[in-house]
């Protein structure tokens, strides 16, 4: 059984640092990784998809890591500003079950001014 | 329309009583999904229906659980007879194809009294 975890739970960062969000996962036959944000109160919004052929996807401000075979992704932040400040989840999607995409419990991050 | 949009927003009911709730995706995606997020948990996986095949069934918890998707694109998730446990953010989200880019709706917050 797939297992995703998100560490750490909850981070707390001024304005401007750059940070990581780490996710691993134990089955590393996967079909591709997937982070969202989620604001309190909405749906998730998805950020940045990477298939397994894949090592990096970019976007803006966001730069998404995998290493398939250590079952690990990361979600770099670079200049953070208050309004990153959200829910911050992996899901990753077994390879040859397009249905099942198994989310972490994300990580919950407080950019202060 | 421009997002996935899922109706009603809030949902407050009696234990016993049955609810719906629809699910708009978005134009064109063969693919849609729902999930269910209750307080301080992940997102917990429920059905899948993609095109004209069976849909995956294999996330809903009870028989009390049912869905459909008429004409490959409006859902609807019933819950029968509901329980105070029910209680949760009801997700549904879609995808153009089976194992792309998924796009999330706001939800519908169930609460059983």
């Amino acid at each position: 059984k797939q297992e995703v975890t998100q560490i750490p739970a909850a981070l707390s960062v001024p304005e401007g640092e750059n940070l990581v969000l780490n996710c691993s996962f134990t089955d590393s036959a996967i079909y591709n990784l997937q982070w969202f944000r989620q604001d309190p109160g909405k749906g998730l919004t998805s950020l940045l998809l990477i298939q397994s052929s894949q090592r990096e996807q970019t976007s803006g401000r966001l730069n998404a890591s995998l290493d398939k075979s250590s079952g690990r992704s990361t979600l770099y932040i670079a200049a953070s500003q208050p309004g990153d400040s959200a829910t911050y989840l992996c899901a990753v999607r077994i390879a040859g079950t397009a249905s099942k995409l198994t989310f972490g419990t994300g990580t919950r991050l407080q950019v202060t001014l | 329309g421009a997002g996935v949009s899922q109706s009603p927003s809030n949902k407050v009911t009696e234990k016993g009583k049955d609810v719906e709730l629809r699910c708009d995706p978005i134009s064109g995606h063969t693919a849609l999904y729902w999930y269910r997020q209750s307080l301080g948990q992940g997102l917990e996986f429920l059905i899948y229906f993609q095109g004209n095949s069976a849909p995956d069934k294999s996330g809903l918890p009870s028989d009390r659980f049912s869905a459909e998707r008429t004409g490959g694109s409006v859902s609807t998730l019933t819950i029968q007879r509901t329980q105070q446990e029910d209680s949760a953010v009801y997700l549904c989200a879609s995808s153009l194809e089976g194992a792309g880019k998924m796009f999330f709706g706001s939800g519908t917050q169930l609460s059983v009294l």
